[in-house]
């Protein structure tokens, strides 16, 4: 069975310092990869996907990146982070559209 | 905009009751739907997925579709408190929308 994995569960990080999320998927290959955001008391918003190695689409300019280097890792990165940053940040994953996606366990950002 | 719209909530029922969360889409080139349901502080958990008219039943959830109206919704049958959370719906005809979510709450 297919399973995906985000960490950490949750994060401290003074503005102005950089940010590393992972995200692995196990037990399945070429997935569809989602980065979301949600901030307290509001909706799902997509950052950026990826549909293969080195294939990464921005849905939102922002200070954030993102990075596939291996076909079942994804990476969340920034290099300043901003108090507008804090939030929960979720991974997501599918094997195709119409398949709705799985979610990690989400990893809780608080920018101080 | 392609959006996806639900009532904010919260709802709240008793227990034992049958809950009724609705959603509206608006673009007609939506395919697949689903719900997904959202405990406080947890991950999305996907629940029910549905890609025709009609009624798709899972045990106590009932998803049903209307292209036409361009309307989903998803009811729950013997609601108990372990159903209190947020359920999100989603349509998907490029990409995958949210809508902002239901909070649902069953008291005891």
């Amino acid at each position: 069975s297919q399973t995906i994995h985000q960490w950490p569960a949750t994060l401290v990080q003074p503005v102005g310092s950089p940010l590393s999320l992972e995200c692995t998927v196990e037990g399945t290959s070429n997935p569809n990869l989602y980065w979301y955001r949600q901030a307290a008391g509001r909706g799902l918003q997509l950052l950026f996907y990826s549909v293969g190695i080195g294939q990464i689409s921005s849905e939102v300019p922002q200070n954030l990146s993102a990075s596939r280097p291996q076909d079942r890792q994804f990476i969340l990165s920034s290099k300043k982070l901003l108090l507008s940053d804090s939030g929960f940040y979720l991974c997501a994953w599918t094997r195709d559209r119409g398949f709705g996606y799985t979610f990690g366990s989400g990893t809780r950002l608080t920018v101080v | 905009q392609k959006e996806v719209e639900q009532n904010s909530g919260p709802l709240s029922v008793p227990e034992g009751a049958i809950a009724s969360l609705n959603c509206t889409y608006s673009d007609r080139g939506s395919q697949s739907f689903f719900w997904y349901r959202q405990y406080s502080g947890k991950s999305p958990e996907l629940i029910m997925s549905i890609y025709s008219n009609g009624d798709k039943e899972d045990g106590r959830f009932t998803a049903q579709l209307n292209k036409a109206s361009q309307y989903v919704s998803l009811l729950i049958r013997d609601s108990q408190p372990s159903d209190s959370a947020t359920y999100l719906c989603a349509a998907q005809g490029g990409k995958l929308i949210f809508g902002q979510g239901t909070e649902l709450s069953v008291k005891p």
